[in-house]
């Protein structure tokens, strides 16, 4: 079965600083999908980025990008440049290219010092 | 911007009582989910709806859940006798088809007590 793990249960990062989120996963398929989702105080889920494990490139969304280590099953979240807003909760999630549903890790909370 | 409504954002009902969680997804969507979230844990998967039945189900979803797409544009969620350990919040998602991104619903919180 596949598993997310966030080994980060908090993290904390100055206004205008840069901080990296981290995220492994197992899973012995090839094909599938990772994610990383922000749930502020609101607590609605919001798609900050995913990847395509077919695609090497690392994806990239404004101040948001991530390094996929395939390999060595690594999805990390860096964000650039944090603003007060970006404090949240942020998942990391997995999806096989075969089925539906998304399998979360535990959730890093993120608090942004001005 | 298209968004997944859910109704209510919080719901209180008494230990054994069923309960309704609506959800109305994007209306282009096919795939519809429901998660659920208890206080302080990490998000599981419920339930995924495809072509009017469910795809997959988790051990979670027992007998004592279903859902259902009444009318081509809500999508439910029932519990029919509530537990105490039911109390969590229930998301609703959906999204166009597997390989695109799921949308969340802002959740309704479950209070069972």
């Amino acid at each position: 079965a596949q598993t997310v793990t966030q080994s980060q249960p908090e993290m904390s990062v100055q206004e205008a600083e840069t901080v990296t989120l981290s995220c492994t996963y197992d899973t012995s398929e090839s094909d599938y999908y990772l994610f990383w989702y922000k749930q502020p105080p609101s607590r609605q889920m919001i798609l900050v980025i995913r990847q395509e494990a077919y695609k090497q490139q690392n994806a990239t969304e404004n101040r948001f990008s991530v390094n996929f280590q395939k390999a060595a099953k690594s999805f990390s979240l860096k964000i650039s440049d944090s603003q007060l807003g970006d404090a949240a909760m942020y998942f990391c999630a997995y999806r096989s290219a075969t089925a539906d549903k998304l399998i979360f890790g535990t959730g890093t909370r993120l608090q942004v010092f001005p | 911007e298209p968004e997944v409504t859910q109704t209510p954002s919080h719901q209180v009902t008494q230990m054994g009582q069923e309960v309704i969680l609506r959800c109305v997804p994007i209306s282009n969507h096919l795939y519809f989910y429901w998660y659920r979230q208890i206080l302080g844990q990490k998000v599981e998967f419920l339930v995924s709806f495809y072509n009017n039945e469910i795809s997959e189900k988790s051990e979670i979803f027992d007998d004592q859940f279903s859902v259902e797409r009444p009318d081509g544009s809500n999508f439910t969620l029932k519990i029919r006798s509530t537990k105490l350990e039911d109390s969590a919040m229930y998301f609703c998602a959906s999204n166009e088809d597997r390989n695109t991104e799921a949308f969340f619903g802002q959740g309704t919180r479950l209070t069972v007590v």
